[in-house]
């Protein structure tokens, strides 16, 4: 059974650092994985997708990698700001479709 | 532009009372997914479809039914509901050929089982 385990579950950092949040999974045999943030009280939104012949994406400040081997995906953060703050989901994809959720890092940039 | 769409946002039942979750999507999606989000146990899914007509059930689908009568909706339904059910659904699509596209998450449903 695939389990996806996201390390540290929170993170305080003051603004401006750089920073790098991590998921492991246990079953290599993912097709992607796609990272999501979610604000308190609301929806996931969908930040970067990582097919699984991809290395890694990027998308403004927001770097994420993919090392399939090893099951480990990190998502870089450059020059955090207070409104990075939120909860970081990562998802691998178990089959086409199927999403495989971590409990995710909860992020505080501190002004 | 839409996207995945949930009604209600918000939800109180009392424990055997029945309900329908509602969802609907305008991106023509063919597959559409729930989960159910719970402090400590992360996302969880619950049911999903490849189209209209075609349904599954995913990890947790006890107490829970779902059906899919057209490509837009994919309702999601508690014959009888239980406190264990206190939860936040989500409903999620996306294209079914389309790996290089990432699932739309829908706002969610706060339901609370008294």
């Amino acid at each position: 059974k695939q389990e996806v385990t996201q390390i540290p579950a929170a993170l305080s950092v003051p603004e401006g650092e750089n920073l790098v949040l991590n998921c492991s999974f246990t079953d290599s045999a993912i097709y992607n994985l796609q990272w999501f943030r979610q604000d308190p009280g609301k929806g996931l939104t969908s930040l970067l997708l990582i097919q699984s012949s991809q290395r890694e994406q990027t998308s403004g400040r927001l770097n994420a990698s993919l090392d399939k081997s090893s099951g480990r995906s990190t998502l870089y953060i450059a020059a955090s700001q207070p409104g990075d703050s939120a909860t970081y989901l990562c998802a691998v994809y178990q089959g086409a479709q199927k999403l495989v959720f971590g409990q995710g890092t909860r992020l505080t940039i501190n002004p | 532009n839409a996207g995945v769409t949930q009604t209600p946002k918000f939800q109180v039942l009392k424990t055997g009372q029945s309900m329908t979750l509602q969802c609907a999507q305008d991106m023509n999606h063919e597959y559409m997914s729930w989960y159910r989000q719970d402090p400590g146990m992360g996302l969880r899914l619950i049911h999903y479809s490849v189209g209209a007509g075609i349904t599954d059930q995913g990890e947790v689908p006890n107490g829970y039914n779902v059906s899919r009568s057209t490509t837009e909706d994919f309702p999601l339904r508690l014959l009888s509901a239980a406190p264990s059910q206190t939860s936040v659904y989500f409903c999620a699509s996306r294209p079914l050929l389309g790996l290089d596209q990432p699932q739309h998450f829908g706002d969610g449903t706060r339901l609370s089982i008294l």
